[in-house]
């Protein structure tokens, strides 16, 4: 079945850090490709999506590229700040429309 | 906007007890969603709704039950608890119809069962 692989469990920055958390995914179709975050205490939330190879989801400084030939959708940011620090999750959508497979996440902790 | 109400927060159970979540949406939306979230493994589909009435199984399904009477309410039940279980249990809904749906999560039921 579908799957989406991150690399990066817990990742701990400095201010002003690169950020890369990587995703992988494997799907028989064309999904629809997902950053959501987590602050805590709340649900996760909506960051950006992709849907087509080659397209760049972004917010809040965050960027991801849809890129069907690796089956990647890494997330980046040039300069973390502490309020970044978050759980972030990959996801896509399945065939079935209505199901959404997430990974495991990547707690990130950036330090002031 | 709108919001999604889970209830309650936190959960305390009994090994054995039957245990039933919350969630109410404002939405308006038809999709309902009910994901557990365990430390390093994610959030793992138990049960889905399409619309009022309908229920899918998700990867997680056994030992829980679900029920969408209404389209702005989903419950979840955990038929029996295990015990030493601890995890958080999410609720979420989207817009149906295309593979594009944000979802929209409430903040989560935390289940404690002694």
């Amino acid at each position: 079945g579908d799957s989406v692989t991150q690399t990066e469990g817990q990742v701990a920055l400095s201010e002003e850090d690169f950020l890369t958390i990587h995703c992988n995914y494997s799907a028989s179709g064309y999904p629809t490709l997902f950053w959501y975050v987590q602050y805590p205490g709340e649900g996760p939330q909506l960051l950006f999506r992709a849907s087509r190879d080659k397209e760049k989801g972004s917010s809040r400084g965050f960027e991801a590229t849809y890129d069907k030939g690796t089956t990647s959708f890494h997330l980046r940011k040039a300069s973390v700040q502490e309020s970044d620090s978050a759980v972030y999750y990959c996801a896509l959508s399945d065939t079935n429309a209505y199901k959404v497979i997430f990974g495991k996440g990547t707690h990130l902790h950036v330090l002031p | 906007g709108g919001i999604i109400t889970q209830t309650p927060k936190f959960l305390i159970g009994q090994e054995g007890q039957k245990l039933t979540l919350k969630c109410q949406q404002n939405f308006n939306h038809d999709t309902m969603y009910w994901y557990r979230q365990d430390s390093g493994k994610g959030l793992r589909l138990i049960y889905y709704s399409i619309t009022e009435n309908d229920l899918q199984k998700g990867d997680l399904s056994e030992g829980y039950d679900a029920s969408r009477e209404k389209k702005s309410s989903f419950s979840l039940t955990v038929t029996s608890a295990q015990k030493n279980e601890m995890a958080v249990f999410l609720c979420a809904s989207s817009i149906a119809g295309t593979s594009a749906e944000t979802l929209y999560f409430g903040s989560g039921t935390r289940l404690t069962v002694l």
